[in-house]
């Protein structure tokens, strides 16, 4: 079982460059998302997805775009990296509820952003 | 708004005392609760929850949380340190009627066992 597959594991970046971090999972979860973790301030969510065609907005949502074209693929674009972006990002997967169920997160193992 | 404080940012404990990791939480409702665990260079796995009924909660690798609504309380507890246990610790809340899944995370309590 692959679970929550992520890549790149490490991306090193110029100030203005554009990337795409991918994330995809094999559970058949409905629910994905992404998180950043930077020092003492635990997880923080940038942007979420429901399901297929249909995401939207976390607490940290500037400066990341996000799609939900399949089930399977949650990708996080950043299109013009900042030195704030400098981080490591987690994508998280999960069952969802629509009544919000207690469903356990499925994290993939991060990427390590680097914005010189 | 919900919110989480884990007041410590290291605990530090012999291997074979027992451990206790504070978690405190504010939601409107009632609340879900979580432990994850992350080991170096690795994604959060998932060690424990609450969601209702008994108030402590046994988890994997022998840990358990007892639930405190009165002093909104979570905190992780494990009898017998081992040094394997070392890693950091991320306390996670859901106010139950907040649809869509989204957790708040606390800022996370590195967890150091000596030998």
């Amino acid at each position: 079982n692959a679970g929550v597959t992520q890549t790149p594991k490490f991306q090193v970046l110029k100030t203005g460059q554009s990337m795409t971090l991918q994330c995809a999972q094999d559970m058949n979860h409905e629910y994905m998302s992404w998180y950043r973790q930077d020092p003492g301030m635990g997880l923080r969510l940038i942007h979420y997805s429901v399901g297929a065609g249909i995401t939207d907005q976390g607490e940290v949502p500037n400066g990341y775009n996000v799609s939900r074209s399949t089930t399977e693929d949650f990708p996080l674009r950043l299109l013009s990296a900042a030195p704030s972006q400098t981080s490591v990002y987690f994508c998280a997967s999960s069952y969802s509820s629509p009544y919000g169920g207690a469903n356990v997160l499925t994290f993939g193992a991060g990427s390590r952003l680097t914005v010189l | 708004a919900q919110s989480v404080a884990q007041p410590e940012d290291q605990v530090n404990v012999a291997e074979g005392n027992p451990l206790t990791v504070k978690c405190t939480y504010s939601v409107s409702g009632n609340p879900y609760l979580f432990w994850y665990v992350q080991y170096p260079n690795r994604g959060l796995q998932f060690l424990l929850k609450y969601i209702t009924g008994d108030n402590l909660v046994k988890g994997s690798y022998g840990f358990e949380a007892e639930f405190n609504k009165s002093q909104t309380s979570f905190h992780l507890k494990k009898p017998s340190a081992l040094v394997s246990d070392s890693a950091l610790y991320f306390c996670a809340v859901r106010d139950s009627n907040n649809a869509g899944n989204m957790l708040t995370f606390g800022g996370g309590t590195r967890l150091m066992v000596k030998p």
